[in-house]
């Protein structure tokens, strides 16, 4: 199956400006979920969607962060305006539905490497 | 919330040696505790998980164990070859089924294997 794909992979972008990052999970995937790592942390959890709908958004980190998944297949996430701290690496996960004693694996894309200048 | 604190968070090794990377969480709740590799330009792969019915898994040359009453869990590598060189990620999550959960990550361990 095709893994979960992110664009672009890299992106540089003055303060100030927009850019918006996009995931396709792997079909069939009704979870989806953003994190973020800043060079040299955690991984942090941003959001969570089940399909179209924002399950759990409490790592958000402010208002200038928009994401959306219409339709229950791709997302986006738009930062606008975008502060030098928004860098970092923006990793997409998807999981499929699955029981208590199914194999658990959050699928991971390979990252949007973002740099605000 | 849940917090995950992970050591060390450097570790070089001698190709052949053992390398052990230590996890502990806050969440009592957190019932299922996969480890993530990701190499050098890579996307995080799952290598091994283990859930908190379980107290020690194995998978060839890995293995993590589960201490749920120090809330603490570790992945040990054996006989490490230099292919295993990478960052490697601990988490925690509470699971309650449909394949929704939200992972709380360790900072990483980056592991050098030296030939």
């Amino acid at each position: 199956e095709a893994g979960v794909t992110q664009f672009p992979s890299h992106s540089v972008i003055e303060k100030g400006q927009t850019v918006t990052l996009r995931c396709d999970p792997i079909s069939g995937h009704d979870n989806l979920y953003w994190y973020r790592r800043v060079m040299g942390k955690e991984i942090k959890f941003l959001l969570h969607f089940v399909k179209e709908s924002k399950q759990d958004e409490s790592g958000m980190p402010n208002n200038r962060f928009l994401a959306e998944r219409t339709g229950g297949t791709y997302s986006t996430l738009k930062v606008q305006p975008a502060e030098l701290e928004d860098s970092g690496v923006y990793f997409c996960a998807s999981t499929r539905p699955s029981g208590m004693s199914g194999r658990l694996e959050a699928f991971f894309g390979q990252g949007t490497r973002l740099t605000v200048v | 919330g849940e917090n995950v604190e992970q050591h060390p968070s450097t570790l070089s090794v001698q190709e052949g040696d053992s390398a052990v990377i230590k996890c502990t969480y806050s969440d009592s709740a957190s019932n299922y505790f996969p480890w993530y590799k990701q190499e050098l330009g890579k996307r995080p792969q799952l290598i091994i998980d283990i859930r908190s019915n379980v107290g020690e898994k194995k998978d060839q040359r890995i293995a993590v164990t589960l201490n749920k009453t120090a809330k603490h869990f570790s992945l040990h590598i054996t006989e490490t070859q230099p292919e295993d060189s990478a960052v490697y990620f601990c988490a925690a999550s509470i699971y309650s089924g449909a394949g929704s959960y939200q992972l709380t990550f360790g900072k990483g361990t980056k592991l050098s294997v030296i030939p």
